[in-house]
């Protein structure tokens, strides 16, 4: 079965410390990647995605994220974070399978302690 | 930018009255989605149209409906609210089915009391 694993609900850090959210997928067919951030209040912006190439993506705001494929893996990451980086993270997957599907996991809460 | 526009932020509703929730987008945008987000849970598909008319059961239709009579408004009906339906509710559109990412619209949370 299809399905996406988000292993961590709540991961507090410490501004200027780095970070690491996990994401997993479960497929048989070709996938493609997002990041998703939702801020309080507000419906979800993308972040960063994967759709082919490079297996190392980029953000505007310092966010990268490496599709493994043997690993079945898009984790997330910044090198340091700031206050301002505290929200929910989603990971979310495209499947190539007859009809594409988004599927969401069920999001990481980043806290960034000052 | 693609601006995704949900009509109300919030709604407050009692059991057994008719919902409906409307969602707008400018892009001209082939597919719309409605999802509803609950703590722990992460996003679940309840519909999803990917043109004028059409539309598709996502992963938890049941208690809901759809509309979709202009390209850039999808609608969300809950014919009889319940207490279980108390939730976010999110729409999103996309252009490419599966490749491009979706715009979310900023949510609506609805209450049923």
């Amino acid at each position: 079965a299809q399905s996406v694993t988000q292993l961590d609900s709540q991961v507090p850090v410490f501004e200027e410390a780095p970070v690491e959210l996990r994401c997993n997928y479960s497929s048989s067919v070709s996938v493609y990647l997002f990041w998703y951030v939702q801020y309080p209040n507000q419906g979800l912006q993308l972040l960063l995605k994967y759709l082919s190439g490079s297996t190392l993506v980029e953000s505007i705001n310092g966010f990268e994220a490496e599709f493994n494929k043997s690993q079945t893996s898009f984790h997330l990451r910044k090198p340091s974070v700031h206050i301002s980086d505290t929200a929910e993270y989603f990971c979310a997957v495209s499947f190539a399978s007859g009809t594409y599907k988004y599927i969401f996991g069920t999001g990481t809460r980043l806290k960034v302690l000052a | 930018d693609v601006k995704v526009t949900q009509s109300s932020r919030y709604l407050v509703k009692r059991t057994g009255e008719k919902v409906f929730l409307e969602c707008v987008q400018d892009m001209d945008h082939e597919n719309m989605f409605w999802y509803r987000q609950d703590p722990g849970l992460g996003l679940r598909l309840i519909y999803f149209s990917y043109d004028v008319k059409m539309k598709e059961k996502g992963d938890i239709p049941e208690g809901y409906s759809v509309s979709r009579e202009k390209k850039e408004r999808f609608s969300l009906i809950l014919e009889s609210a319940s207490t279980n339906q108390t939730s976010m509710y999110l729409c999103a559109s996309s252009s490419l089915w599966g490749i491009a990412p979706l715009h979310f619209g900023n949510g609506t949370r609805l209450t049923v009391t």
